[in-house]
């Protein structure tokens, strides 16, 4: 099983679109996680952080289940400026040494 | 504030030939990554400092691959002898280095970008 897997892309979507991305990671003992955002061409962002309770951030909300070792990232409304590739993000225990998964891309259009 | 710099931005160089990537982190940051990021893949990370000693470089081929921050500050990244696989994006990130019980953000440099021939 890879460390950190996510959904093959690319995504499609028209705007205003909701969309989700889903994300599973191997390492029980991980305990912080990220999505990152990558435009392209452009280094990561970091777009949010994932809590255990659910958090969200205006029209993003990241959710996440320790007990599946799994992560998802909600996007409502899409905009076209939300184009960019999604990067899911697994902090290893220790040393905040970060690995990322393949990152899924989203396309919105008009 | 300004950014993590990275220098150069694009090299093209052909396969057995060294090349070398530089790295200033953001001021005050006392951790340093360099990442590999081959095209549709995540980036990977190669080797992580600590002010001026090395924290991980399990994923860093050190046969061919050397880093280091001698003033705890700068870092340069040296491939030697390149080979056609090693065409990648080079990510520099720094973050500022609290300590295990803090999650921090890192931030990322702009790349420098690695064809070789």
């Amino acid at each position: 099983r890879k460390e950190v897997e996510q959904d093959p892309g690319p995504f499609n979507v028209p705007e205003g679109a909701t969309v989700a991305f889903n994300c599973t990671y191997s390492n029980s003992a991980s305990q912080s996680f990220f999505w990152y955002r990558q435009d392209c061409r452009k280094e990561p962002k970091l777009l949010m952080s994932v809590y255990s309770s659910g958090n969200e951030d205006g029209r993003f909300t990241a959710q996440l289940n320790r007990a599946s070792q799994y992560i998802s990232l909600l996007i409502r409304d899409s905009k076209l400026s939300d184009s960019a590739t999604y990067l899911c993000v697994v902090e290893n225990s220790g040393y905040s040494t970060l690995t990322f998964g393949k990152g899924t891309m989203l396309l919105v259009s008009p | 504030e300004a950014g993590v710099a990275q220098s150069p931005r694009y090299k093209i160089i052909e396969k057995r030939q060294s090349v070398a990537f530089w790295c200033n982190p953001i001021s005050g940051h006392a951790t340093l990554y360099w990442y590999q990021q081959i095209l549709g893949q995540g980036p990977k990370l190669l080797i992580q400092f600590q002010n001026n000693g090395v924290v991980d470089d399990s994923q860093l081929p050190k046969d061919r691959f050397s880093a280091e921050r001698l003033k705890g500050v700068d870092s340069t990244l040296k491939i030697q002898p390149a080979k056609l696989e090693d065409s990648a994006v080079y990510l520099c990130a720094s973050s500022p280095g609290l300590g295990r019980r803090y999650q921090e953000t890192q931030y990322f440099g702009p790349g420098t970008r690695l064809l070789v021939l």
